[in-house]
């Protein structure tokens, strides 16, 4: 069945510094593809998508690429705020589904 | 803030129990997904509602049950409490489906049940 695997955490990292978090997916057809957020006590939030192949999906200075041939939707930022902390989800969403499918979470700790 | 609202926030059971937790859902939104996020790990699908009516289920079995009202607010009942249903257990609403428009979800902040 169709799922998404994003890296472990948690990624720590100095204010200001670069984020990578990676996120591959496997599906039949083309899902659509996200990253959610979610901060400590609270719900989800979206924080960016891409809906086909080599759309790029940005948010508050994040962004990402749907990679089609790499089945990759990998999370950049180039400078990290001790705001940004919080765990990252990547999901997958197929064209005839109305679920999400989540990768396990990734929790990033930005330090002073 | 979302507007969708989760009640109670947190909740005790014990094995065996029974367990209703509720979601009110964003203004004009007439579909809510239930998910259920075990620590450490990504939520999982349990169902959907739309219009009243369950459009999808996950992989749950029959003893976790849903209801959707008129006014589009909604239920997740559990019978039969096992330790495994201590979860942090997320609604979200959309308007109609959101999957065929992609239209996003809008969680709201979950209920922690621990189930003792």
């Amino acid at each position: 069945g169709d799922s998404v695997t994003q890296m472990e955490g948690p990624v720590t990292l100095s204010e200001e510094a670069f984020l990578t978090i990676n996120c591959t997916y496997t599906a039949t057809g083309y899902p659509s593809l996200f990253w959610y957020v979610q901060y400590p006590g609270e719900g989800l939030q979206l924080l960016l998508k891409a809906t086909k192949a080599d759309d790029k999906g940005s948010n508050k200075g994040f962004e990402a690429t749907y990679r089609k041939e790499t089945t990759s939707f990998h999370l950049e930022k180039g400078s990290v705020q001790v705001s940004d902390s919080a765990v990252y989800f990547c999901a997958s969403k197929g064209r005839n589904t109305d679920k999400l499918i989540f990768g396990t979470g990734t929790r990033l700790q930005v330090f002073p | 803030e979302t507007g969708v609202t989760q009640s109670p926030t947190h909740l005790i059971k014990t094995r065996g129990q029974q367990v209703t937790l509720r979601c009110s859902s964003q203004s004009g939104h007439n579909t809510v997904s239930w998910y259920q996020q075990a620590l450490g790990q990504g939520p999982q699908f349990i169902f959907q509602y739309y219009r009243e009516e369950e459009n999808g289920r996950g992989n749950f079995p029959p003893r976790f049950s849903g209801l959707q009202f008129p006014n589009y607010s909604s239920e997740l009942n559990v019978n039969a409490l096992e330790l495994d249903d201590s979860a942090l257990y997320l609604c979200a609403s959309s308007s109609d489906r959101g999957g065929l428009s992609n239209e996003k979800l809008f969680f709201g902040s979950g209920t922690q049940l621990s189930v003792l």
